[in-house]
C-alpha cells in the first residue's frame, strides 16, 4: 500500500525558534497533502490543504502567517511552525492523497510528528 | 457542518470479548466512512472503507456496518485480544461541495486487558 512518511517523528524546541516538519509520499505521487493537528483525546483538526506547486488553503482559524506549508513536488510538503509557543505544542499528522487522478477515496496518513515547546 | 459523534469515548474490556464501537454523523449525504486505529503516539492505520452504497465491510476479526440514513456506523471486533488496545477513529467524507475532506470523531480508547 501507499506509504507516507514524517520526519522528524518527535521534536523538542525552545519557545520563539521555528520548526519545519516534513511529509514525504514514499511510492506514489501526491498531488495534495493534509496537516492535521490532534490535541490529547481530541479528534483531528484539519489546518490546511496543500496542492503541488500552488499556495495551501488555510482552515479558518489557522494563522498562515504561523503555520507555512511548502508543497514544491509531488512527494514533499512541508509545514514551519514559526516562532513556537507552548500552546502550539500537539501533535502534527499529514496525509497525502491522489486525487486528480481517480483516488478520491483515499487518503494516507503519515506517522505523525510529536512537537512539544518548551 | 458534519458532527461526528464517537460512543463510547472509553472502553476497558477482558480478552476474548466481542466489542461494538459506535459512530454517529449528522448529515447523511456522505461519500464513504473509515474507521482507523491509532495507537499511542502513533499516526493512523486504516481498517475499514465503506462507500456510501454498501452496507458493509469485513476485515478479519473487524466487522464495519453503515446505515446512512440513520448516520450510524459500527465497528464490531470480535474475540478481542490485548493486542487491540487503541483508539479508533471514525471519519466521514461528504458527497457533493468539491470538498472530500473527512470529518473526524474523537475516537474510541480501547483498552483490552488479558
Amino acid at each position: 500500500g501507499a506509504v507516507v512518511s514524517q520526519h522528524p517523528s518527535r521534536v523538542i524546541c525552545k519557545s520563539g525558534t521555528s520548526v519545519k516538519i516534513e511529509c514525504r509520499s514514499l511510492d506514489f505521487q501526491a498531488t495534495t497533502m493534509f496537516w492535521y493537528r490532534q490535541f490529547p483525546k481530541q479528534s483531528l483538526m484539519l489546518m490546511a490543504t496543500s496542492n503541488e506547486g500552488s499556495k495551501a488553503t488555510y482552515e479558518q482559524g489557522v494563522e498562515k502567517d504561523k503555520f507555512l506549508i511548502n508543497h514544491a513536488s509531488l512527494t514533499l510538503s512541508t509545514l514551519t511552525v514559526t516562532s513556537a509557543h507552548p500552546e502550539d505544542s500537539s501533535f502534527y499528522i499529514c496525509s497525502a492523497s491522489t486525487y486528480g487522478r481517480g483516488g478520491r477515496d483515499t487518503q494516507y496518513f503519515g506517522p505523525g510528528t510529536r512537537l512539544t515547546v518548551l | 457542518k458534519q458532527e461526528v459523534t464517537q460512543i463510547p469515548a472509553a472502553l476497558s474490556v477482558p480478552e476474548g470479548e466481542n466489542l461494538v464501537l459506535n459512530c454517529s454523523f449528522t448529515d447523511s449525504a456522505i461519500y464513504n466512512l473509515q474507521w482507523f486505529r491509532q495507537d499511542p503516539g502513533k499516526g493512523l492505520t486504516s481498517l475499514l472503507l465503506i462507500q456510501s452504497s454498501q452496507r458493509e465491510q469485513t476485515s478479519g476479526r473487524l466487522n464495519a456496518s453503515l446505515d446512512k440514513s440513520s448516520g450510524r456506523s459500527t465497528l464490531y471486533i470480535a474475540a478481542s485480544q490485548p493486542g487491540d488496545s487503541a483508539t479508533y477513529l471514525c471519519a466521514v467524507s461528504p458527497a457533493s461541495g468539491g470538498s472530500y475532506i473527512p470529518t473526524f470523531g474523537r475516537g474510541t480508547s480501547l483498552i483490552v486487558h488479558p
